[in-house]
């Protein structure tokens, strides 16, 4: 079974901090992706990557940057956290004839 | 650019009962993939079921079935014999190609009553 493992359920964290959050999947796939949700707004794209070190921008991408320096891995990025950014944060990643597998979420606060 | 609307925020349904979530959304393209997922209040999000839009059968997986008009761009969730079980967000979702990025709906919040 596919697991995608995000490194937080909740994070608190202040205005102006560098905040990091990591996503791993353990099933080789070349395409991962992070999504913000919010209420009322579904699921929006912010990043998504096809291949290590490779990162295409979704439809949200402001405040944000990622990272792939591994396949397994898929890091977001807030270089300087601002409070409408406090949202869920979703992970995911896609296999050859697999649907995409979500993470559990990063529900994370900026006071 | 593509969209998906759900127009039912919240919806009830009393357990055992059928109900039918709403899904529109818009696109230029004639080959397209559209989903349903389900998100329970343990927040993982679970595939419910897959549509692919060049096969005109009508996808089923046990008590969940769609009804996809193509022409009409209507995706459609019915769940039939509801279970407790079933209440969580649903959201419908498009991607222009396998592996690639989804466009959601803004979701509707079922709840299953006993």
């Amino acid at each position: 079974d596919v697991k995608v493992t995000q490194s937080s359920r909740y994070l608190v964290k202040r205005t102006g901090e560098k905040v990091f959050l990591e996503c791993v999947q353990d099933m080789d796939h070349e395409n991962m992706f992070w999504y913000r949700q919010d209420p009322g707004l579904g699921l929006r794209l912010i990043y998504f990557s096809y291949d290590v070190k490779m990162k295409e921008k979704g439809d949200i991408p402001e405040g944000y940057s990622v990272s792939r320096e591994k396949k397994e891995r898929f890091s977001l990025i807030l270089e300087s956290a601002s409070t409408n950014q406090t949202s869920m944060y979703l992970c995911a990643s896609w296999g050859v004839n697999q649907p995409q597998h979500f993470g559990d979420g990063t529900r994370l606060s900026i006071l | 650019a593509q969209t998906v609307t759900q127009s039912q925020p919240e919806m009830s349904v009393q357990e055992a009962e059928t109900v039918t979530l709403s899904c529109t959304y818009d696109t230029s393209e004639n080959n397209y993939y559209l989903f349903w997922y389900k998100q329970p209040p343990s927040r993982q999000m679970i595939l419910v079921i897959r549509q692919e839009a060049y096969k005109q059968q009508n996808a089923t997986e046990n008590r969940f079935s769609v009804n996809f008009q193509k022409a009409a761009k209507s995706f459609s969730l019915k769940i039939s014999d509801s279970q407790l079980g079933d209440t969580a967000m649903y959201f419908c979702a498009f991607s222009l190609y396998q592996g690639g990025k989804l466009i959601f709906g803004q979701g509707t919040e079922l709840s299953v009553k006993p």
